[in-house]
């Protein structure tokens, strides 16, 4: 069964700071992997997509890495700001199952 | 383009009476699916539909029953609501299943007291 852990649970950071994100996962057989931020109360916004013939991806300050064999992504977050306070959710798409498996998520603060 | 949209936002039932969570995309998705959310779990996956007319369970289905109305609609049906079902749930849609790139509505909380 397909587990996903992302870690720290919580981060604080100073505004300005390159930070990462952790995301890992259980069984490498995945189609693709999925970063998503989460506002407090809203619902889920895709970020990155990458998929499994893929190391990584970008979107403006966001860059996800994918590393099949070792079961990891990170989301690397530069010069962060306010805005970026939020959830942020990795889940994997895993062909057995047929679904994306979530992980538990780390809750961003950023601070001013 | 609203993208997928959810009704109710919010809903506070008592256990034992049923109520339907609706939800519609206007990307003409073929895949819809609903999660719930609960707190230190994660998000599972209740039902989803890989095309019109299909319907299969996911996760987490007991309790709950999916009707794909048509392409644009999948509603979630709660009959006898326990509060167990406490939770945001969420509708989602995809071009297709496996290797597309899935956008979520806003949720609907639900209260079962």
């Amino acid at each position: 069964k397909q587990e996903v852990t992302q870690i720290p649970a919580a981060l604080s950071v100073p505004e300005g700071e390159n930070l990462v994100l952790n995301c890992s996962f259980t069984d490498s057989a995945i189609y693709n992997l999925q970063w998503f931020r989460q506002d407090p109360g809203k619902g889920l916004t895709s970020l990155l997509l990458i998929q499994s013939s893929q190391r990584e991806q970008t979107s403006g300050r966001l860059n996800a890495s994918l590393d099949k064999s070792s079961g990891r992504s990170t989301l690397y977050i530069a010069a962060s700001q306010p805005g970026d306070s939020a959830t942020y959710l990795c889940a994997v798409y895993t062909g057995t199952a047929s679904k994306l498996t979530f992980g538990t998520g780390t809750r961003l603060q950023v601070t001013l | 383009n609203a993208g997928v949209t959810q009704t109710p936002k919010f809903q506070v039932l008592k256990t034992g009476q049923s109520m339907t969570l609706q939800c519609a995309q206007d990307m003409n998705h073929n895949s819809m699916y609903w999660y719930r959310q609960d707190p230190g779990m994660g998000l599972r996956l209740i039902y989803y539909s890989a095309s019109e007319g299909t319907t299969d369970k996911g996760e987490v289905p007991n309790g709950y029953n999916v009707s794909r109305l048509n392409k644009r609609e999948f509603s979630l049906r709660l009959e006898s609501a326990a509060p167990s079902q406490t939770s945001v749930y969420f509708c989602a849609s995809s071009e297709a299943v496996g290797q597309y790139e899935q956008y979520f509505g806003p949720g609907t909380r639900l209260t079962v007291t």
